[in-house]
């Protein structure tokens, strides 16, 4: 595998429902993003990690929770979403966090929450 | 505050004509990067080109150039002889120094939906 890989790229769950996506990057990045795209609205940050390292939660709410056990896997927990949380959620990595370096992203999930 | 503007929702052009999406970004930083990804129907951002606000030169790359002009703060890209598999996505990002221990914040603009018909 190579560069950015999530799993999976199609989820549809229910709005009691748990379930997590998956981030692997394979650049030897340190820094990991997850950001929500809904249909016609700009891409939104979410959280930041850097060296494993949460820096950044764009006041997401609580039904949404990062994990980052290593430089290289980064998780989204989902739980109790709305239906307004339909959209795709793109991760992302980039060599370190803060110094503006291009961020490379992965395919994305496609969520659909009933 | 910091901004991207893509004034151009949808583009559709007819095969091997040139092509300019349009960039319009608003900061108060004197230090700041600007980006263009392309996103195709797959959902993947591919990177296209990264450019510090210090180089003003414009930048080609194959069929595509970047026209970057501080003094009316726009970004503009260029596909020449666009083809069909130019259709995509394509947004626009700017990122600005980030708070000190922060991180950057990468602000997109809302996409410009580039149709190439054969």
């Amino acid at each position: 595998e190579t560069g950015v890989t999530q799993t999976p790229r199609h989820l549809v769950m229910g709005m009691t429902n748990k379930k997590s996506l998956k981030c692997e990057q394979h650049l030897g990045h340190n820094a990991m993003y997850w950001y929500k795209q809904s249909a016609k609205k700009p891409l939104e940050l979410m959280f930041v990690y850097n060296f494993k390292e949460q820096t950044e939660n764009n006041s997401v709410p609580s039904r949404f929770s990062p994990e980052c056990p290593n430089s290289s896997h980064l998780f989204l927990h989902l739980h109790t979403l709305q239906p307004e949380d339909s959209a795709l959620y793109l991760c992302a990595s980039s060599p370190i966090s803060g110094t503006r370096d291009t961020q490379y992203f992965g395919p994305g999930t496609r969520l659909t929450v009933l | 505050a910091q901004k991207v503007t893509q004034a151009q929702t949808e583009i559709s052009v007819v095969e091997k004509e040139d092509v300019t999406l349009d960039c319009v970004y608003e900061t108060r930083d004197t230090t700041y990067y600007l980006f263009w990804y392309k996103q195709p129907p797959s959902g993947e951002l591919v990177f296209l080109i990264r450019r510090n606000s210090f180089d003003e030169q414009n930048e080609i790359s194959g069929r595509y150039s970047w026209n970057f002009q501080k003094s009316t703060s726009s970004f503009n890209f260029t596909i020449t002889a666009s083809q069909v598999v130019d259709s995509a996505v394509y947004f626009c990002a700017l990122s600005e120094a980030p708070p000190q221990g922060g991180s950057e914040k990468l602000v997109f603009g809302k996409g410009t939906k580039l149709t190439v018909n054969p």
